[in-house]
């Protein structure tokens, strides 16, 4: 069946600019992750649904951050006022429910310039 | 705060031999266990879950984990070129049934096999 799916694969913006990465989970997964790695470090965790409802959010670096779930399906994680900081690859997971295998998409790899 | 710990690396073995990955973690309260592969350019892929204390085998790949030691491993026999990645290591703190779903990920170790 259909994996993870991330949207765009890559983004390219200006300092300052707003970005919205786009995650499609496995079907039926209920759990759905945001994680950023930075080159030679591992996944850092950002924030967890359950269904529609952000579960831990307590990885959100800033207030810039935020993520929804509306229908307990697609997520978008939104970043406002960005900045250099921010580039790295922004990792989407899902499972089947907490403390269940997640599984990776392909990733969004954000540059700020 | 849990610390996960690996080994950076790079380790290089040649083609047949078993490569040998360890990973030590901070809380023992950590229940669920996962080893991902990460080539280069791509993103982490699940290879082994384990949950409970001593072996578990898939192929050429077994993990070993250790709960009171603190300590989980990863073996892999007969490594081929293809095996060449960055292996990490993650750390669950939650049961099953549990809502802390997060995972702690070590820095990765690098590991070449060369023909």
């Amino acid at each position: 069946g259909a994996g993870v799916s991330q949207t765009p694969s890559n983004k390219v913006t200006e300092k300052g600019k707003y970005v919205e990465l786009r995650c499609d989970p496995i079907s039926g997964h209920t759990a759905l992750y945001w994680y950023r790695q930075s080159l030679g470090q591992g996944p850092e965790f950002l924030i967890y649904f359950q269904g529609t409802g952000a579960a831990d959010d307590s990885g959100l670096p800033n207030d810039r951050f935020f993520a929804v779930r509306p229908e307990g399906s697609v997520s978008t994680l939104k970043i406002q006022r960005t900045e250099r900081g921010d580039s790295a690859v922004y990792l989407c997971a899902s499972s089947p429910g907490p403390s269940y295998e997640q599984y990776f998409g392909p990733g969004t790899r954000l540059t700020v310039t | 705060q849990k610390e996960v710990e690996q080994n950076s690396g790079p380790l290089s073995v040649p083609e047949g031999a078993i490569a040998s990955l360890n990973c030590t973690y901070s809380d023992r309260v950590s229940q669920s266990f996962f080893w991902y592969r990460q080539y280069s350019g791509k993103s982490p892929e699940l290879i082994m879950s384990i949950y409970s204390n001593g072996d578990k085998e898939d192929g050429r790949f077994t993990a070993q984990l250790n709960k009171a030691s603190q300590y989980v491993s990863l073996l892999i026999r007969d490594s081929q070129p293809s095996d060449s990645a960055t292996y990490l290591c993650a750390v669950n703190g939650a049961d099953r049934g549990s809502t802390l779903g997060r995972l702690y990920f070590g820095r990765g170790t690098q590991l070449t096999v060369w023909p």
